[in-house]
């Protein structure tokens, strides 16, 4: 079946250490996209790559990189610059690059506890 | 700034109908969507909203009124699996093509 697999579910880190974010689809999607959630607030737009080898900050970058060397996959990593990284996480694709015309598949999610 | 509000949470009862609602002030606008999350997993998509007028999908009908910046979610027939959040996303900036996604409505029914 398609879909966007995240890894790990739960994560829990020590102050200081940076974590990578696994997000891998197989729906041959164009674009994928990192959200982070938290109570009483709406999805917030970390980064988004519309294309293999290239990638854009979304409204909250500070503390996050990403790269995107496979059209498949879409790892986050939460440095320890994050100041307040303890968050749900949850990656998307679109089928077209730079649309939101169709609808954003989402996976699982991440959810990372820092200590 | 762009700005989406909703109620930040309903009650109903199973059986019943309800409405959520859905405002917001865009710079353009290019469509609306709407998901639903349960707790702890990913949304998944519902409906989405580009033109004036109702779109009916099943026991889930989403409405949409361009001029007044204005959603809402009907659930007919409530279930108990429908107790969840429910997210209204709008799609705006013209070609830049953003989403901004709202605080969510936390719908919990009731037997």
């Amino acid at each position: 079946d398609g879909g966007i697999t995240q890894s790990p579910k739960y994560l829990f880190r020590k102050e200081g250490q940076n974590v990578t974010l696994s997000c891998e689809q197989n729906l041959n999607h164009d674009a994928m996209y990192w959200y982070r959630q938290d109570p009483g607030q709406g999805l917030r737009l970390i980064y988004y790559s519309q294309i293999v080898n290239d990638f854009q900050k979304g409204d909250i970058a500070e503390g996050y990189s990403v790269s995107r060397e496979k059209k498949e996959s879409f790892p986050l990593t939460v440095t320890s610059a994050q100041k307040n990284p303890t968050a749900f996480y949850l990656c998307a694709s679109t089928k077209n690059r730079g649309s939101y015309t169709g609808e954003l598949f989402f996976g699982e999610g991440s959810r990372l506890t820092v200590l | 700034g762009q700005n989406i509000d909703q109620p930040t949470e309903m009650t109903a009862t199973e059986g019943a109908i309800v409405q959520i609602n859905c405002t917001y002030q865009t710079s353009g606008f290019n469509g609306l969507f709407w998901y639903q999350q349960h707790a702890g997993e990913a949304p998944t998509f519902l409906s989405y909203n580009v033109l004036d007028g109702l779109e009916e999908k099943g026991r889930f009908s989403s409405f949409l009124s361009r001029s007044k910046g204005y959603s809402y979610l009907l659930l007919k027939e409530l279930q108990m699996k429908d107790s969840a959040s429910y997210l209204c996303a709008v799609c705006y900036g013209g070609a830049t093509n953003k989403l901004i996604f709202g605080t969510g409505t936390l719908l919990a029914v009731q037997p």
